[in-house]
């Protein structure tokens, strides 16, 4: 089976510039998830879709960041405006409806603010 | 509290040698399960092995084990003959939740480096 797909692999951006991540997840996978990991820590859930809708986004900056999984197949995050501290690696997973199945991750947009 | 602990921000280990990456966990719940995950310095995020809480076996994936220990609440990761390849990041992670609100959360890891 294919993998998720995430583009771009990498990004460099300026403050206060805006910017898009895509990510389709494995066909058959429900569940969506959005995860920043800043170097040398572990993923930080941003955003969690169960088909398209929202089931857990308390910890996505939402005066910053905005995400949406329209058809509950492939998603968009989006920062705008970005700060320095925005620089991290997004990491985009997706799991199958059985309970004990694990997450399968992209391979990330690495993304630095200057 | 921290839903996932991970105490060694960095271990050592001599190629062909067995190594122990400790993980301790916080639930109330009754149904969780427990992954380990490694990173490459390339980036990916790769699934290596799962304990689900009811298992009374502890899990193993070829040179992988986990080492369960329920009243603990810990699940160690255990690689043995370690091989230069396994130089990484490992994530100890725990799924919670219902069936289809599963929710995943990540320790912050344990640098692993092979010594030849």
């Amino acid at each position: 089976e294919a993998g998720v797909a995430q583009s771009p692999r990498y990004k460099i951006i300026e403050k206060r510039q805006s910017v898009a991540f895509w990510c389709n997840p494995i066909s058959g996978h429900a569940t969506l998830y959005w995860y920043q990991q800043i170097l040398g820590q572990g993923p930080k859930l941003l955003i969690q879709f169960q088909n398209n809708g929202v089931v857990d986004d308390s910890q996505l900056p939402k005066d910053r960041f905005s995400a949406e999984r329209l058809k509950g197949v492939d998603s968009t995050l989006k920062i705008q405006p970005a700060k320095l501290e925005d620089s991290a690696v997004y990491l985009c997973a997706s799991s199958h409806p059985i309970r004990d199945s694990p997450l399968h991750f992209g391979n990330g947009t690495r993304l630095t603010v200057t | 509290a921290q839903k996932i602990t991970q105490t060694q921000p960095g271990m050592f280990v001599q190629e062909k040698e067995a190594v122990t990456l400790d993980c301790t966990y916080d639930t109330s719940d009754q149904s969780y399960g427990l992954f380990w995950y490694k990173q490459p310095s390339s980036g990916e995020m790769i699934f290596l092995i799962y304990q689900g809480s009811y298992d009374e076996q502890n899990a193993t994936e070829g040179r992988y084990s986990l080492n369960f220990q329920k009243a603990r609440k810990s699940a160690n990761l255990v690689i043995s003959a370690s091989q230069l390849g396994d130089s990484a990041m490992y994530f100890c992670a725990m799924r919670e939740g219902r069936h289809n609100f599963n929710k995943f959360y990540f320790g912050s890891g344990t640098k692993l480096n092979v010594k030849p």
